[in-house]
């Protein structure tokens, strides 16, 4: 893996479904690895910055998990709600300048009620 | 609301023009950074200053510059616009100067006609 990459692109989900999605990116010189939320007409909003491997981060029904020596990360959102619904954001910066971040495209979430 | 300001919220101008968008951090923040999202691509990192210094540069063009302020504002020069430069500009800061969160404004809508 070269760059940061999202999968999936988009998914729908029914409102209480539990959902997840991946973000994959380069393992060798890892430093760090953000999440973000994005509503449409806002701006992007952070959730979690993960360091180390093997990191668990939760806030409230969202959290991820880091796995640095395969280059992935898993974002899960227990009993979906429709407030939910926004793009899924995964960055990490490449080489040590450490604010340098490379986002990935996105997983778009829509929840239906 | 994160805490960070950015204006105008619109602007539109014409190709060969110059504008100059306006970026105020968090209260505490030293870094700030500038990211452009347009319609074919995902979100761009542009530039970073700490505490007034260039910190990271990502691939800005050399009609773009930017700078840091003593009172840690920022601004971001675009010159000799084109089309393409039509695109969401956000600002986003940081207290230090790489690694943690990133706060993002609310952006810049620049079309260029």
């Amino acid at each position: 893996i070269l760059n940061v990459e999202q999968s999936p692109q988009s998914l729908h989900v029914q409102e209480g479904d539990s959902t997840n999605f991946t973000c994959s990116f380069p393992s060798s010189n890892f430093y760090a690895l953000h999440w973000y939320r994005w509503e449409t007409a806002k701006s992007p909003e952070a959730l979690f910055v993960m360091t180390l491997n093997g990191d668990e981060k939760k806030k409230g029904r969202i959290s991820a998990t880091l796995n640095t020596k395969e280059g992935y990360s898993y974002l899960y959102i227990k009993g979906s709600q429709p407030e939910d619904s926004a793009t899924y954001l995964c960055a990490s910066p490449r080489g040590s300048t450490l604010g340098r971040l490379y986002f990935g495209r996105g997983t778009q979430l829509t929840v239906w009620p | 609301d994160s805490g960070v300001t950015q204006t105008p919220k619109h602007l539109i101008t014409a190709t060969g023009q110059r504008v100059t968008l306006r970026c105020s951090p968090r209260s505490g923040d030293l870094s700030v950074y500038w990211y452009q999202q347009s319609l074919d691509q995902g979100l761009q990192f542009l530039i970073q200053y700490y505490n007034g210094e260039e910190r990271a540069k990502g691939n800005i063009l050399e009609r773009f510059s930017a700078q840091q302020f003593p009172d840690l504002h920022s601004e971001l020069n675009l010159s000799s616009l084109e089309l393409g430069d039509s695109a969401l500009y956000f600002c986003a800061s940081s207290l230090s100067a790489g690694g943690d969160e990133q706060y993002f404004g609310p952006g810049t809508r620049l079309t260029v006609t």
